[in-house]
C-alpha cells in the first residue's frame, strides 16, 4: 500500500522567512496530494491540494510543488507569520483515492 | 452549514467500559471516514463508508472496534471493551460525491481517555 514520509518533523523559522516541508510517497498511482494544517486542539483543515496533472499550485503565500518522477511533493510558505504556527500534514491518495494516507506531520513554529 | 458534528467532544471512561462515538456528516456528503490520531501513530484511517455502506475496515485495530452508518446523516464508532491504549482523538470526516471531490471536511474530534 501507499506510504508517505514527511520531513522535517519540526521546523522553526523567524517571522518573514520562508518554510519548506517535504513529502515522499511510494505508490506511483497516487494522483491527489492535499496539505492540512492543524492548530493545537483543533481539527485538520485543508489549506491547499494538487493533482497529478499539475506541477505547481499557488494560493497567496502558500504553494505546493509536485515531482511525479521523483515521487515527492513540497509545501512552501513565504513571508511566514506567527499565526502560521501549527502542525502541517501532507497526504497522498494511493491507488484508491478514498484512502488518503497521511504523513507524520511537521510542527512549524514561527517566532516573531 | 454546521459542518461535521461529533459527540461527545470529550470522553473519559474506565478500562472495560463500552464507548460510543457519534458523527453527523455534512448534508449532501455521501462518504464518511473515521480517523484516529495519536502522537505515536499520527492520523490513521480506521474505516470509511460510501453511501452508508462500509467499504474498507482494514484500519480497524481489533474486533473490539465496530462502526455503523444506519443512514446518510449518522454514524457511530463503538469500542467494547475499551482499553487504555485506545486513548486518542477520533475524527470523523465527510466528503461530497463526485470524481474530483477528494476534499474531506473533518469534524472537531472526540478526545477519548481510557483510564
Amino acid at each position: 500500500g501507499e506510504n508517505v514520509e514527511q520531513h522535517p518533523s519540526t521546523l522553526s523559522v523567524q517571522e518573514g522567512d520562508s518554510a519548506v516541508i517535504k513529502c515522499t510517497y511510494s505508490d506511483s498511482a497516487s494522483n491527489y496530494f492535499p496539505w492540512y494544517k492543524q492548530e493545537l486542539g483543533k481539527r485538520p483543515q485543508l489549506i491547499i491540494d494538487i493533482r497529478s496533472n499539475v506541477g505547481e499550485k499557488k494560493d497567496q503565500r502558500i504553494a505546493v510543488t509536485l515531482n511525479k518522477t521523483a515521487k515527492h511533493f513540497s509545501l512552501h510558505i513565504t513571508e511566514t507569520q506567527p499565526e502560521d504556527s501549527a502542525v502541517y500534514f501532507c497526504a497522498a491518495s494511493g491507488r484508491n483515492t478514498d484512502k488518503l494516507i497521511f504523513g507524520t506531520g511537521t510542527r512549524l513554529q514561527v517566532f516573531p | 452549514d454546521a459542518g461535521v458534528i461529533q459527540s461527545p467532544r470529550h470522553e473519559v471512561t474506565e478500562m472495560g467500559q463500552e464507548v460510543t462515538l457519534r458523527c453527523k456528516p455534512i448534508s449532501g456528503h455521501n462518504s464518511l471516514f473515521w480517523y484516529r490520531q495519536t502522537m505515536m501513530r499520527g492520523l490513521e484511517l480506521l474505516i470509511y463508508f460510501n453511501n452508508n455502506v462500509p467499504i474498507d475496515d482494514s484500519g480497524m485495530p481489533e474486533d473490539r472496534f465496530s462502526a455503523k452508518m444506519p443512514n446518510a446523516s449518522f454514524s457511530t464508532l463503538k469500542i467494547q471493551p475499551s482499553e487504555p491504549r485506545d486513548s486518542a482523538v477520533y475524527f470523523c470526516a465527510s466528503r461530497k460525491p463526485g470524481l474530483a471531490a477528494n476534499i474531506r471536511d473533518f469534524g472537531p474530534g472526540t478526545r477519548l481517555t481510557v483510564l
